[in-house]
């Protein structure tokens, strides 16, 4: 099973709009970590958001929101007033202790394309 | 301000040259890695380095190798480059606890002939 789930290959949203990006994760650890990255087209990933599986209250940096409901193994990364500059590939990724070390798995990414 | 750099942007190399991608990082962070990014596959984990001179495979290993003498410094090593080698290179780092948050490098774009 895939670790990390992203079912959204592409997705558009107007400017100003907000934005739902998916992500299921599977797990059997009880301690975990779930992240969100942006990759421009530059290439850079830059680190958005962090929900620790422990953490009550869904995370929020900004515009950036994580919604985060663990019963359903689901961490979607919510954009509330999309600008231009948020066009870009997301992705979804996993910290789980995994071999004796702590690994981080990547989803397949969401492309995401801001409308004017 | 932390930064992860690699020795190249862009890479064209030839069936069966060895090629070295390097990464160095100022963060003073002990954990390193190596990804590899395909379109629809996402980011796979090559190699990664907790410790200086120490090395784990990560889940796509075979073709490459790595070596980390200092602790900023992160090499991979295509010993025997191949076509199917072509794609982009990620170098990461981060803290050895707490979120583990990655800090990336720009990415190596490697094409092989």
């Amino acid at each position: 099973a895939q670790k990390i789930t992203q079912t959204q290959p592409g997705m558009f949203v107007q400017e100003k709009e907000a934005v739902t990006l998916d992500c299921t994760y599977d797990t059997s650890d009880q301690s975990y970590g779930l992240f969100w990255y942006k990759q421009p087209s530059s290439g850079e990933m830059i680190f958005l958001i962090y929900q620790g599986s422990y953490d009550e209250q869904n995370a929020t940096e900004g515009r950036y929101s994580l919604n985060f409901q663990k019963a359903r193994k689901s961490a979607n990364l919510v954009i509330s007033a999309s600008q231009l500059g948020d066009s870009a590939m997301y992705f979804c990724a996993m910290r789980e202790f995994s071999g004796g070390y702590q690994k981080v798995t990547f989803g397949t990414g969401t492309k995401l394309q801001v409308i004017p | 301000d932390v930064k992860v750099t690699q020795s190249s942007r862009y890479l064209v190399k030839r069936t069966g040259e060895k090629v070295f991608l390097e990464c160095v990082q100022d963060m003073d962070h002990e954990n390193m890695f190596w990804y590899r990014q395909d379109p629809g596959l996402g980011l796979r984990l090559i190699y990664f380095s907790y410790d200086v001179k120490m090395k784990e495979k990560g889940d796509i290993p075979e073709g490459y190798s790595v070596s980390r003498e200092k602790k900023e410094r992160f090499s991979l090593i295509l010993e025997s480059a191949s076509t199917n080698q072509t794609s982009m290179y990620l170098c990461a780092s981060s803290l050895p606890s707490g979120r583990l948050e990655q800090f990336f490098g720009p990415g190596t774009r490697l094409t092989v002939l």
